[in-house]
């Protein structure tokens, strides 16, 4: 079984522009989680989606959006990128919200230049 | 969901069983404690997680003690490729999929 896909895997983006990251969870898996990993901030929850509905958001500002699509794949976008938004980003899936085991995919290493 | 505590490093000499501790003494009945780790660039990941009963699964064990204010994860014979930053977390499960990562322990296996 296919695991957590994350696309693209590097990107360089340009402060001022917006960057959307791909997410497709495993096959069957209806939640949809978004994390920050930064060095300085360590490993920050973004969102959750379920049912394509945001479910539980983290303390990021409103640059920081997603949506989750009917075949429960999600996309994440930030908007007006800013340097310190260089991250590694990570998604992850779950059969349900709540009370099952978390799977995270490999990331997406934004760099803002 | 409750805060634990993890020391920020560990060495283990390879073939040696690893034993990272973590205190979570404000964990709540309902809260389970998770083990995940995360190899340098890659995603955190799932190791073993577990409510109040020890338990064991092909990567490792997981030991709580009775009073569930903290927990053990043991690699029973630790390899070059365990080396990685160890993250306990404990969580509600009926309570959505946010989970609140601390510093993790940095476990370093020497040859």
């Amino acid at each position: 079984k296919a695991g957590v896909t994350q696309t693209p895997r590097y990107l360089i983006k340009t402060r001022g522009q917006q960057v959307t990251l791909s997410c497709s969870p495993i096959s069957g898996h209806r939640s949809v989680s978004w994390y920050q990993q930064t060095p300085g901030q360590g490993l920050q929850f973004l969102f959750e989606y379920f049912s394509e509905t945001q479910r539980n958001k983290g303390n990021f500002p409103g640059r920081f959006s997603g949506r989750q699509f009917s075949n429960s794949r999600s996309e994440m976008n930030v908007s007006t990128l800013e340097l310190g938004d260089s991250a590694l980003y990570l998604c992850a899936s779950s059969p349900w919200t709540g009370g099952n085991t978390i799977y995270f995919g490999e990331g997406s290493w934004l760099t803002v230049v | 969901d409750a805060k634990t505590t993890q020391p920020p490093s560990m060495d283990c000499a390879e073939g040696r069983a690893a034993n990272l501790p973590c205190n979570h003494s404000t964990i709540s009945g309902n809260e389970y404690v998770y083990w995940y780790r995360q190899i340098h660039s890659q995603g955190p990941q799932y190791i073993i997680h577990g409510l109040k009963n020890n338990e064991t699964n092909e990567m490792a064990s997981l030991i709580i003690t009775e009073d569930r204010k903290s927990s053990t994860l043991i690699l029973p014979h630790a390899t070059l490729r365990d080396t990685a930053v160890y993250y306990c977390i404990v969580r509600v499960n009926n309570a959505g999929n946010m989970l609140t990562f601390g510093g993790g322990t940095r476990l370093m296996v020497k040859p």
